[in-house]
C-alpha cells in the first residue's frame, strides 16, 4: 500500500534531550513537509522541502532540524533548544507534477516532554 | 497568503445535511479555495478543492460564491463518522512550486445521532 508512515506514535522525551521523528513516503512525492499542532489549534509549518538535499524553514523552525538525504525520507529532529516541544507532529508530502495535487498525511507522532 | 474565517464549531444530526461556510473576503483571482479534515487523533484528509465553479466529488460539494468571497463545503448526508474539524484553506497557484497549506483553527463538526 502507499503512504506515509511516522514513528513512533508515542514519544517520551525528558528535558534537554533531542529527539527524532521518522517520516517515509513511497508515494514518490517530491515535497515534503513537518506540521505541528497544539491541543485546539490548526496546523502549524515547521519545515519543508521539495527536493532532495534541500529544505526550507516554515512558521516555526526555532528548535527543530531536518535533513532530506533521500526522496523517501525526512526526519524531523526536536532539539534541546524547543522550550515547549509537547505537541502532535504531522509529516505530509506532495507531488509537484502539473495540476492539482493534494497534500497527504501520515498518522502522527505525539510527543510528550516529562 | 489570503485569511480565511470559519465558525469555530457546528453541530449537525445524522443524516442530514450538513453546510460549513468560510469568509475569503481578500482571496485574489487565482487563489484555490481547499478543505480538508481531521478526524480526531489522526492527520488531515483532502476533501476537495475548487476555483470559480461548483465542485462535487465522492465526499462532498463545494459552493463558491460568484464574487469569490465566501464558499461553503456541502457534506449531502452526515454520518457519525463525518465528525472532525473542517479546515478551509486558500493556496495561490505561484506556491504550486512549493505546495505549502497555511492552516487557520477550522470548524469542528459534531454530528448527533
Amino acid at each position: 500500500d502507499g503512504g506515509i508512515t511516522q514513528s513512533p506514535k508515542y514519544l517520551f522525551r525528558k528535558e534537554g534531550q533531542n529527539v527524532t521523528l521518522s517520516c517515509e513516503q513511497n508515494l514518490n512525492h517530491d515535497a515534503m513537509y513537518w506540521y505541528r499542532q497544539d491541543p485546539g489549534q490548526g496546523l502549524r509549518l515547521i519545515y519543508y522541502s521539495q527536493i532532495v538535499n534541500d529544505f526550507q524553514k516554515g512558521d516555526i523552525a526555532e528548535g527543530y532540524s531536518v535533513s532530506r538525504e533521500k526522496k523517501e525520507s525526512f526526519p524531523l529532529t526536536v532539539t534541546s533548544a524547543q522550550k515547549n516541544p509537547t505537541a502532535f507532529y504531522l509529516c505530509a508530502s506532495t507531488s509537484l507534477a502539473g495540476g492539482y495535487n493534494e497534500q497527504f498525511f501520515g498518522p502522527g507522532t505525539r510527543l510528550t516532554v516529562l | 497568503d489570503a485569511k480565511t474565517t470559519q465558525p469555530n464549531s457546528m453541530e449537525s444530526n445524522e443524516e442530514e445535511p450538513v453546510h460549513l461556510p468560510c469568509n475569503h473576503s481578500t482571496i485574489s483571482g487565482t487563489d484555490y479555495i481547499h478543505w480538508y479534515r481531521q478526524l480526531p487523533s489522526q492527520g488531515p484528509e483532502y476533501v476537495i478543492h475548487g476555483l470559480t465553479s461548483n465542485v462535487n466529488n465522492r465526499m462532498a460539494s463545494l459552493a463558491i460564491a460568484e464574487d469569490r468571497k465566501s464558499s461553503t463545503l456541502i457534506l449531502h448526508r452526515a454520518t457519525l463518522r463525518d465528525a472532525a474539524v473542517y479546515y478551509c484553506i486558500l493556496r495561490a497557484p505561484g506556491s504550486s512550486n512549493t505546495g505549502k497549506l497555511i492552516f487557520g483553527q477550522g470548524t469542528t463538526l459534531q454530528v448527533k445521532p
